[in-house]
């Protein structure tokens, strides 16, 4: 399967933990997108990397979200200090722009769940 | 600021009957626009996609959409719905002048529910 993954698939944790999630990007797609989905809603812009470069944070939603992506190629989204708000689907995107052509490829989601 | 509109939350289509769901967008420059499906616990599927060209797009499982400019809309449709086509189905612009890193803005979504 060459499309994009994402680690764990669902992710059950109490309020307070800090909680961690991967991505793996097609590969040789030079851009990287988190979103959030919660439910009965679209998703929800929160960062993105070109390569190892995060270009765009000012949408994430608190300080307590963090983002890396070190080396160019997977991805990890980290939300510390949990709250029961952050419930939601977080899915990842890759893409390889070509010019200003570009088509953002989804991954299945980690599903959080926090108690 | 860049945004979608998908004013139905249901479609409801008996099979084989041609189906449309519906998209209105607004942005300050040209758009991109997007349509994904998504099945249960399952991630965004890219469906088609209207950059610059003819107005009809043809995408994936025989759907297309029709992008028209002076009403802002970029509607989905497909000649023949099957039960399989039952999804959760996400419109989504970029304005191509956006400087905010390419981000997708998407629809609330449209749940088709495709009828035996």
């Amino acid at each position: 399967d060459t499309g994009v993954s994402q680690n764990p698939r669902h992710k059950i944790t109490k309020r307070g933990q800090n909680v961690t999630f991967r991505c793996d990007p097609i590969s040789e797609h030079n851009r990287l997108y988190w979103y959030r989905q919660t439910l009965g809603q679209g998703p929800e812009f929160l960062t993105y990397f070109q390569n190892e470069a995060q270009l765009e944070k000012s949408r994430l939603l608190s300080d307590r979200f963090s983002a890396e992506r070190p080396k160019g190629s997977f991805s990890t989204l980290e939300i510390q200090r949990t709250e029961q708000g952050d419930s939601a689907m977080y899915l990842c995107a890759s893409s390889l722009v070509i010019g200003t052509k570009e088509t953002q490829y989804f991954g299945p989601g980690t599903r959080l769940l926090v108690l | 600021a860049q945004s979608v509109a998908q004013p139905e939350d249901q479609v409801n289509v008996a099979e084989g009957n041609p189906l449309t769901v519906k998209c209105t967008y607004s942005v300050s420059g040209n758009p991109y626009l997007f349509w994904y499906v998504q099945y249960p616990n399952r991630g965004l599927q890219f469906l088609l996609k209207y950059i610059t060209g003819d107005n009809l797009v043809k995408g994936s499982y025989g759907f297309e959409a029709e992008f028209n400019k002076s009403q802002t809309s970029f509607h989905l449709k497909k000649p023949s719905a099957l039960v399989s086509d039952s999804a959760l189905y996400f419109c989504a612009v970029r304005d191509m002048n956006n400087n905010a890193g390419n981000m997708l803005t998407f629809g609330g979504g449209t749940r088709l529910m495709v009828k035996p």
